[in-house]
């Protein structure tokens, strides 16, 4: 079946640094993926739609000088967290879909930031 | 805009027993998919199983099943002989043809032994 791998599955990082998330499809090409945020004990919430050799769509609200996604090809997009702040510490998680069945979901990056 | 909702935010069942968790949704559209998804302590979103709108069948995957009542947007998942491995946050979602998901608040369902 479909895989979609997410790496780091949890990053600590300094307040005011960087940290890249990257999200594979491993055994299909995705065109759009796309990046959701959850709090603990909440809903997930989208975040930006991350297109294929084009800039993301990103969802009213979200910083997108912040949240910089790339992707580069069908099988990979990153989101990198630029200039994180404590506010910034939650569970991302990203999907892709291999078919019309529904979305594949990575399994989640914890961020905590210090 | 669309929404869903879940207004069950824990239900328990006994284990071999069936549970019901609820999902209402809106939209204004005709033709779009709804989703239920599993969430374990692990945090992995496990597709549970998927109702297209134009079908007038409910869909079922072994234990799984849903009741879709497209006049009334509703749509509950049905969970028979309930296992003590189907202990999750359980998660309604919509998505139209842009494959946006639009997801409820979740149900934490939870087994007894």
């Amino acid at each position: 079946g479909a895989v979609v791998s997410q790496h780091p599955s949890w990053v600590i990082c300094k307040s005011g640094t960087s940290v890249k998330i990257e999200c594979r499809s491993l055994d299909f090409q995705a065109t759009t993926m796309f990046w959701y945020r959850q709090f603990p004990k909440q809903s997930l919430m989208l975040m930006a739609t991350s297109n294929e050799g084009s800039k993301a769509t990103y969802e009213q609200g979200v910083e997108k000088d912040k949240f910089l996604i790339n992707h580069a090809s069908l099988t990979l997009s990153t989101l990198t967290v630029t200039s994180a702040h404590p506010e910034d510490s939650s569970f991302y998680i990203c999907s892709a879909s291999a078919d019309n069945y529904g979305y594949t979901f990575g399994s989640g990056t914890r961020l905590t930031v210090v | 805009a669309q929404t869903v909702t879940q207004s069950q935010p824990e239900m328990s069942v006994q284990e071999a027993e069936t549970v019901t968790l609820s999902c209402t949704y809106d939209t204004s559209e005709s033709d779009y998919y709804l989703f239920w998804y599993k969430q374990p302590p692990s945090r992995q979103m496990i597709l549970v199983i998927r109702q297209e709108a134009y079908k007038q069948q409910n869909a079922t995957e072994n234990r799984f099943s849903v009741n879709f009542q497209k006049a009334a947007k509703s749509f509950s998942l049905k969970i028979s002989d309930s296992q003590l491995g189907d202990a999750a946050m359980y998660f309604c979602a919509y998505a139209s043809g842009t494959y946006k998901y639009i997801f409820g608040t979740g149900t934490r369902l939870k087994v007894l032994a």
